[in-house]
C-alpha cells in the first residue's frame, strides 16, 4: 500500500525558514518523480514544485524560485522542500505527492494528508 | 503559464441525477505526438488529501466508480458524474500536465440539492 507521511510544518515568521519532508512507501521510490502542491486558506490547489525520479531535474511555480529547494533521499525514500524567505502568502497545507512518471511532472496518483505551513508574525 | 478555468464554480444537483463540470484551457493541451490530451481530474473532500481520478483526460484511475468520466479534447474538457452520490459531494479541480508550471482551475464545488 503507497503511503505519502508530510512532516515539518508549523508557524513561523515571515523571512524565517522551514524544512518540509515526505517519508514515502509501498513502492520503488526512486522510478518515480515527486512534487509538492499547496492549498491556501480558502483557496485552491496550486503546483509548487517537482523533482524527477534521479533527483537530477527539478521543476519550481516561479512565486517560489530562488527561495524553495526540492530534494530527495532515494536511499532513505524521502522527499524535501526547503522553504527560506518564507512570507505570508505561503501560507497553506502542503501536500506531497507520487508523480506517475520517471521524470516530467504529470499527474498524481497518490497524496498524503498534507502539513499546515503557517507563516505570521 | 497555461489557464485553467472551470464552469460553474459551484453547482447542485438533486441525488441520482447528473453533474456535468466543464474545464477551459488557455492553450491547447494535447500532444499530437502521442495523441494524448495532459489533462487531470481531482476529487477534494474537507480533511482530506486530493483523489484522482481522471487522466489522460479521459482515463479513469483503478478503483473509481464508473459514474465519473472525462471527455474533452484539445482546450475543452469535461466531467461527468452520471449519477450523483452524497459521497460524491466534493470539490473537482481539472490540471493541465502538458508543461509546468501545472496549473489547476479554480475548482466547481458539487452539493446535493
Amino acid at each position: 500500500e503507497v503511503q505519502l507521511l508530510e512532516s515539518g510544518g508549523g508557524l513561523v515568521q515571515p523571512g524565517e525558514s522551514l524544512r518540509l519532508s515526505c517519508a514515502a512507501s509501498g513502492f520503488t521510490f526512486s522510478t518515480y518523480a515527486m512534487s509538492w502542491v499547496r492549498q491556501a486558506p480558502g483557496e485552491g490547489l496550486e503546483w509548487v514544485s517537482s523533482i524527477s525520479g534521479s533527483g537530477g531535474t527539478t521543476y519550481y511555480v516561479d512565486s517560489v524560485k530562488g527561495r524553495f529547494t526540492i530534494s530527495r533521499d532515494n536511499s532513505k525514500n524521502t522527499l524535501h522542500l526547503q522553504m527560506n524567505s518564507l512570507r505570508a502568502e505561503d501560507t497553506a497545507v502542503y501536500y506531497c505527492g507520487k508523480d506517475q512518471t520517471w521524470k516530467e511532472p504529470h499527474y498524481l496518483d497518490y497524496w498524503g494528508q498534507g502539513t499546515l505551513v503557517t507563516v505570521s508574525s | 503559464d497555461i489557464v485553467m478555468t472551470q464552469s460553474p464554480d459551484s453547482l447542485a444537483v438533486s441525488l441520482g441525477e447528473r453533474a456535468t463540470i466543464n474545464c477551459k484551457s488557455s492553450r491547447s493541451v494535447f500532444y499530437s505526438s502521442n495523441n494524448k490530451n495532459y489533462l487531470a481530474w481531482y476529487q477534494h473532500k474537507p480533511g482530506q488529501p486530493p483523489k484522482l481520478l481522471i487522466y489522460w483526460a479521459s482515463t479513469r484511475e483503478s478503483g473509481v466508480p464508473d459514474r465519473f468520466s472525462g471527455s474533452g479534447s484539445g482546450t475543452d474538457f469535461t466531467l461527468t458524474i452520471s449519477s450523483l452520490q452524497a459521497e460524491d459531494v466534493a470539490v473537482y479541480y481539472c490540471q493541465q500536465y502538458f508543461n509546468t508550471p501545472q496549473t489547476f482551475g479554480q475548482g466547481t464545488k458539487v452539493e446535493i440539492k
